[in-house]
Formats: structure tokens, sequence, C-alpha cells
């Protein structure tokens, strides 16, 4: 059963990089179809997604981040990376990685879910 | 960007009642691409439906999707305990991919 996990400081200054990780196990991250996506949820908030990266490469991030955005995948440890740049207070979130498979141009919604990690952006 | 508008905000109902969830676009979404997940307090979202009526693996027959166009339904039978939680619809036809506000449905 595939599983994944966020990783990363719970901390970044104001306008440093936060770097996140999202962990793939139970499978490998390179095989099949999927998507790779990251979500994030400011506390008592609904969920924004931030951008995808596929398993057999590509990117597309939302317009509202994506001057500041940068994902990449690691296949050799089965892992994918987020990059924020120039945070702010409005980055304070609890970041979820999450996948969603295709097939044939079938999507199948977000399937699994990190538990996700909380960032907190200080001044 | 397809905005995803969900109603009512808040639903107050008892266990053993049924629960009808609106999630409405801003543009039509191809109905394959909608989705619906499920966020109990502290926890990860969980898919509940996908594509707009499939069920997710695990997910009980109580909770069924239907829809096109513009407007999507989340209908759930019965509530049992477990369910008071919220609610959210997501799009992914079109990029950006979306989530609606959320719906929570509390005792």
């Amino acid at each position: 059963q595939v599983q994944v996990q966020e990783s990363g400081p719970g901390l970044v200054k104001a306008s440093q990089t936060l770097s996140l990780t999202c962990t793939v196990s139970g499978g490998s991250i390179s095989s099949g179809s999927f998507y790779w996506s990251w979500i994030r949820q400011p506390a008592g908030k609904g969920l924004e997604w931030i951008g995808r990266i596929y398993s057999r490469g590509g990117t597309n991030y939302n317009p509202s981040l994506k001057t500041r955005v940068t994902m990449s995948v690691d296949a050799s440890k089965s892992q994918f990376s987020l990059k924020l740049t120039s945070v702010t207070a409005a980055d304070t979130a609890v970041y979820y990685c999450a996948r969603l498979p295709t097939v044939a141009q079938a999507y199948y919604g977000m399937d699994v879910w990190g538990q996700g990690t909380t960032v907190t952006v200080s001044s | 960007e397809i905005v995803l508008t969900q109603s009512p905000g808040t639903l107050s109902l008892s266990p053993g009642e049924s629960a009808t969830l609106s999630c409405r676009a801003s543009q039509s979404v191809n109905s394959a691409y909608l989705a619906w997940y499920q966020q109990r307090p502290g926890q990860a979202p969980r898919l509940l439906i996908y594509g707009p009526s499939g069920r997710a693996t695990g997910i009980p027959d109580r909770f069924s999707g239907s829809g096109s166009g513009t407007d999507f339904t989340l209908t759930i039978s019965s509530l049992e305990p477990e369910d008071f939680a919220v609610y959210y619809c997501q799009q992914y036809g079109n990029s950006p991919w979306t989530f609606g506000q959320g719906t929570k449905v509390e005792i």
C-alpha cells in the first residue's frame, strides 16, 4: 500500500525559502502514471492546490504562486520536493503532498495523502 | 480559473438523517474530473468520490455523487457519527486545479 510522508522545517523566516520533501513508500514514484501534488491549508481555512509534477516529468503550478514555486522529483530516493521562495506570513499553513492516478486520460482523484506538516513563517 | 462554490456552508443534522451537499462551478467542468473529499478535524483529506460518481476504495455506499456541467452533488444517506466532518469538492480538469471552500456537516 502506497504511503506518502511530508518532511521539512516547521519554522521558516520571512523572505527565505520554504523547502519540503514528500517521501513515497510502498511503491515507486516513477512507475505508473501519477500526478504528485502539493496542497496547503492555513489554519481554519480551506485547501489550496500549489502545483503538481508528473511521474514521467512535467510540472504545472498554480498561477497565484507560479513565480515562487519549484517542484522536482528524485526517483532514486522516491521523493518529490517543493520549494517556495520569498515566504511571508501568508504562507503559514499545513502542507500536504498527495497522489492522483491517471490512466488514459482518466483521473481518479487524490487517493493518497500525507498526514501534513505545519510550516510557520516567522518575522 | 474555475471557482467552485459549495453550499450550504454548514449543515446541521442528526445521525440517521441524509445530507445533500452542493458544488457549483463558475464554468462547465468535465464530470470525469470532479472529486469529493472528507476532512475530519486534525486529519488529512480523504478521497470519497471521483469522476463524479465513482466511490474510492473502502468508501461505504451511503456516499454517492452525481452531477454534470456546473452543478454537482454529494449525498450521504443515513449519517453515521463519523460522517460529521468538512467536505470539499475539487475539479482537476482545468489548471489550476481548484477546491471549493468546504461544507461543514455538524450535529
